[in-house]
């Protein structure tokens, strides 16, 4: 089946640096993918979705300076954290469409600024 | 606005009870309904999924029920298990367009 490869799956960065985060389609060329930010026992927001070639589209209330997202092949996607703070700290995960209406998730990366 | 509303938030179950799990939408336009399982510190899998042209799908423990005229639908687990235990959610798509609920967090306790 399609995999969704995302890495690092953890990743501990001082307050002010940069951190990015890699997503790739294994099996599977994605024109799409989307970024997800998680919260601990909480839901899915959805932060923007990237499109391969051109700009991403960011939720509102989304800080497009913050998480600059490049998508600039068909099998990757990064989403960087700018000048990461301790309230950047979450859970971000990846997806992609893939073939037959499927849509299927990275493993996520855990980031804790300290 | 919420394309997809779930309940409940949370849910314990018994080891060996049934898991219930329900979705409700509004737009008639959604030709797909996936489940979610998510176990902590990983990403969301595909659980199991139907289309509106079925009424239910059973794949082992898990089966989705769908009601196309009330615009909803809902996951039973058979047969409970702790490995069970983890956030579900719902989702609607059409095309490729996907809208997930704010998940249920299922704790089965032996």
């Amino acid at each position: 089946g399609a995999v969704v490869s995302q890495h690092p799956s953890r990743v501990i960065c001082k307050s002010g640096t940069s951190v990015k985060i890699e997503c790739r389609s294994l099996d599977f060329q994605a024109t799409t993918m989307f970024w997800y930010r998680q919260f601990p026992k909480q839901s899915l927001m959805l932060m923007a979705t990237s499109n391969e070639g051109s700009k991403a589209t960011y939720e509102q209330g989304v800080e497009k300076d913050k998480f600059l997202i490049n998508h600039a092949s068909l099998t990757l996607s990064t989403l960087t954290v700018t000048s990461a703070h301790p309230e950047d700290s979450s859970f971000y995960i990846c997806s992609a469409i893939t073939g037959g209406r499927g849509y299927t998730f990275g493993s996520g990366t855990r980031l804790t600024v300290v | 606005q919420q394309q997809v509303k779930q309940s409940p938030q949370s849910l314990i179950v018994q080891k060996g009870g049934i898991s219930i799990i329900n979705c409700a939408y509004e737009n008639t336009a959604f030709d797909y309904f996936p489940w979610y399982q998510q176990f902590p510190g990983k990403g969301p899998a595909l659980l199991i999924a139907i289309r509106p042209d079925v009424s239910e799908k059973k794949e082992g423990r898990f089966t989705i029920s769908f009601n196309k005229s009330a615009k909803q639908f809902s996951l039973h687990i058979m047969d409970s298990q702790p490995g069970d235990s983890a956030t579900y959610f719902c989702a609607v798509s059409t095309g490729n367009q996907f809208y997930f609920g704010t998940g249920t967090s299922l704790t089965v306790i032996p």
